[in-house]
């Protein structure tokens, strides 16, 4: 899978939209951007994922560029609640037949930090 | 409905000891997988399985450690010879299948402290 690479904090006033960057330059075709979040003490929550076009639901949106090197997780209102580390992901998504690709593992890097603050 | 579930939520065992760490995923989920979190790091895979089969085990890192899932749904993470530098919260996560499009539901952890 391809490799992140996310600044490792970032700070948001609440009530302000939070814009978390993600690279992922060597991204291959036939890889999905993820992203979870961590609150502290918790397992990992899944928040949404995109493989060229933008994304929204309920939690957030995902900015994709066009040429899928980078991607931003915007969350249009954050509260303090989205406290929390915040992971970029790419993931293979689909079997293949070459062996030796795992699909279905995600693979975390450190994350980003993101601290939303009153 | 109910999420995924971990027990124990804490466990506390002395260097070389066997210990057992069991996952509930969510009713009619086929995939559930594996991972460890050392503090300050981000989650690392361990193994999953597609249904009662592990399909992929690369993540283990050395032969002490195991993980049945006999019936398709409970599945037991097994460490022996449990050493200090298997501390670490272990998690497990479900999914409907393995396909792309379904995201992994993680349940809490479980904290193992080796002595």
């Amino acid at each position: 899978d391809a490799k992140t690479t996310q600044p490792p904090s970032m700070d948001c006033a609440e009530g302000r939209a939070a814009n978390l960057p993600c690279n992922h330059s060597t991204i291959s075709g036939n890889e999905y951007v993820y992203w979870y979040r961590q609150i502290h003490s918790q397992g990992p929550q899944y928040i949404i994922h995109g493989l060229k076009n933008n994304e929204t639901n309920e939690m957030a949106s995902l900015i994709i560029t066009e040429d899928r090197k980078s991607s931003t997780l915007i969350l249009p209102h954050a509260t303090l609640r989205d406290t929390a580390v915040y992971y970029c992901i790419v993931r293979v998504g689909f079997l293949t037949n070459a062996g030796g690709t795992s699909y279905g593992k995600l693979t975390f890097g450190q994350g980003t930090i993101l601290t939303v603050h009153p | 409905g109910a999420g995924v579930s971990q027990t124990p939520s804490n466990k506390v065992t002395e260097k070389g000891k066997y210990v057992e760490l069991r996952c509930d995923p969510i009713s009619g989920h086929t995939a559930l997988y594996w991972y460890r979190q050392s503090l300050g790091q981000g989650p690392e895979f361990l193994i999953y399985f597609q249904g009662t089969g592990a399909a992929d085990d690369s993540g283990l890192p050395n032969d002490r450690f195991f993980a049945v899932r006999p019936e398709g749904s409970v599945s037991t993470l097994k460490i022996q010879r449990t050493e200090r530098g298997d501390s670490a919260v272990y998690l497990c996560a479900s999914s409907l299948t393995v396909r792309e499009a379904n995201e992994q539901f993680f349940g809490p952890g479980t904290r193992l402290t080796v002595l």
